[in-house]
Parts: structure tokens; C-alpha cells; sequence
């Protein structure tokens, strides 16, 4: 199957400090990238989704000047927490699906966000 | 509005089958997936089915019925690895992914 590397897979971070998060497709174009966070034993909760060159459209509750989604390449998608605080400590999780009709979506790894 | 339901909670015997239920109600529907996430872990690809019936792949089956909005994932000669939590998923209308809670399933030897 396709691969999708998620980077970096653990990050401590301070309070107010910003972080961010690649998403990699490195086998196919990735037209569109999927972003979301879960809390422990929660289910996955869509965050938003981001199509190569226009902006992600963000799910109601997410702030998008918190949340930066930046998807510049059909193979790059970043997610930037800014400003973090401990409340965003989270594990954040990557999907993408290429534009050749697949419905699969891809995960990458994920990343274990800890704000002290 | 959109729902995915299962059941929350699961164990069963190591060496066992196990049944994982899913209904669902969404706008649209252009497949359904499962998924196998271990704790601390992203989810990994267990199945698609889009069309009615069952599919089977190894010790793992997936269900479906569209006029029913069901599904199952029929887990064959349980292992302790099987041990985690499996997600339900609907693709809907609009091609959005609408995520189940989850099932943890624990096996005991």
C-alpha cells in the first residue's frame, strides 16, 4: 500500500512556543490530506482537510489561526500548532488520498504532542 | 445528522472468533472501512467494502449491508496481538471520512 511518514513522532514543547507537523506522501500525489487529533481512548476527530494549493477547510470547533494547515505540494502537508498550551497535548494523525479516484486514505504514523 | 455506532467494549478467548458490529446512518455512502489502531498508535487498513456481502481476507472478514447500514468484522483464531481498538468508517456523499467511536477488544488467554 501507499506510505504516508508523519514527522516528528514525539514532541515536547513549551507553553507559547509553536510546533510543527509534516505530513509526507512518498509514493503518490497526495490531493488531498486529512488532519486529525484524538484524545485517549476517543475515536479520531477531524480537524480539517486540506487540498494541494487552496486553503483547508476546518471543521466547526478548530481554529484555523491556531491550527495552521499549510498543503504548498501535492506530497507536503504541514500542520503548525501555534501558541501551544498544555490543553493541546494531543495525539495528532495525518491521512491522505491520492487523486486517482482511490478511496483509501493513508495514515501517517501520527505525533504525540506534549505541551509543558 | 450522521452516526456510526458500535459497541464500545469487547473481549474474547485467544484462539476464539469474535463478530464487531457497526451501523451506520450518513449522507450518502461510497464504501465503509475498518481500521485496527493499538494504543498509542495511527490506524492501520484492515478492510473496504462498498458492495453488498462478505469479504474475507486471512483470519479477517468484513461484512456489509447497504440496505441495512450495517456491518460486521468477523475476526477468525484470535491472538493476543489482536488485542485493540477497531474503527468503523463510512465514507459519505461527499467523500469525508465519519469515524465510529471505536471497539476495544481484549483478548484473554
Amino acid at each position: 500500500g501507499a506510505v504516508v511518514s508523519q514527522h516528528p513522532s514525539r514532541v515536547i514543547c513549551k507553553s507559547g512556543t509553536s510546533v510543527k507537523i509534516e505530513c509526507r506522501s512518498l509514493d503518490f500525489q497526495a490531493t488531498t490530506m486529512f488532519w486529525y487529533r484524538q484524545f485517549p481512548k476517543q475515536s479520531l476527530m477531524l480537524m480539517a482537510t486540506s487540498n494541494e494549493g487552496s486553503k483547508a477547510t476546518y471543521e466547526q470547533g478548530v481554529e484555523k489561526d491556531k491550527f495552521l494547515i499549510n498543503h504548498a505540494s501535492l506530497t507536503l502537508s504541514t500542520l503548525t500548532v501555534t501558541s501551544a498550551h498544555p490543553e493541546d497535548s494531543s495525539f495528532y494523525i495525518c491521512s491522505a488520498r491520492d487523486g486517482n479516484g482511490d478511496t483509501e486514505a493513508f495514515f501517517g504514523q501520527g505525533t504525540r504532542l506534549t505541551v509543558v | 445528522g450522521q452516526n456510526i455506532d458500535q459497541p464500545t467494549e469487547m473481549t474474547a478467548t485467544e484462539g476464539a472468533i469474535v463478530q464487531i458490529n457497526c451501523t451506520y446512518q450518513t449522507s450518502g455512502f461510497n464504501g465503509l472501512f475498518w481500521y485496527q489502531q493499538h494504543a498509542g498508535e495511527a490506524p492501520t487498513f484492515l478492510s473496504y467494502n462498498v458492495l453488498d456481502g462478505l469479504e474475507e481476507k486471512g483470519r479477517f472478514s468484513s461484512f456489509l449491508s447497504r440496505s441495512k447500514g450495517y456491518s460486521y468484522l468477523l475476526l477468525k483464531e484470535l491472538q493476543m496481538k489482536d488485542s485493540a481498538s477497531y474503527l468503523c468508517a463510512v465514507l459519505d456523499s461527499n467523500y469525508q471520512l465519519i469515524w465510529g467511536a471505536g471497539t476495544k477488544l481484549i483478548i484473554k488467554p
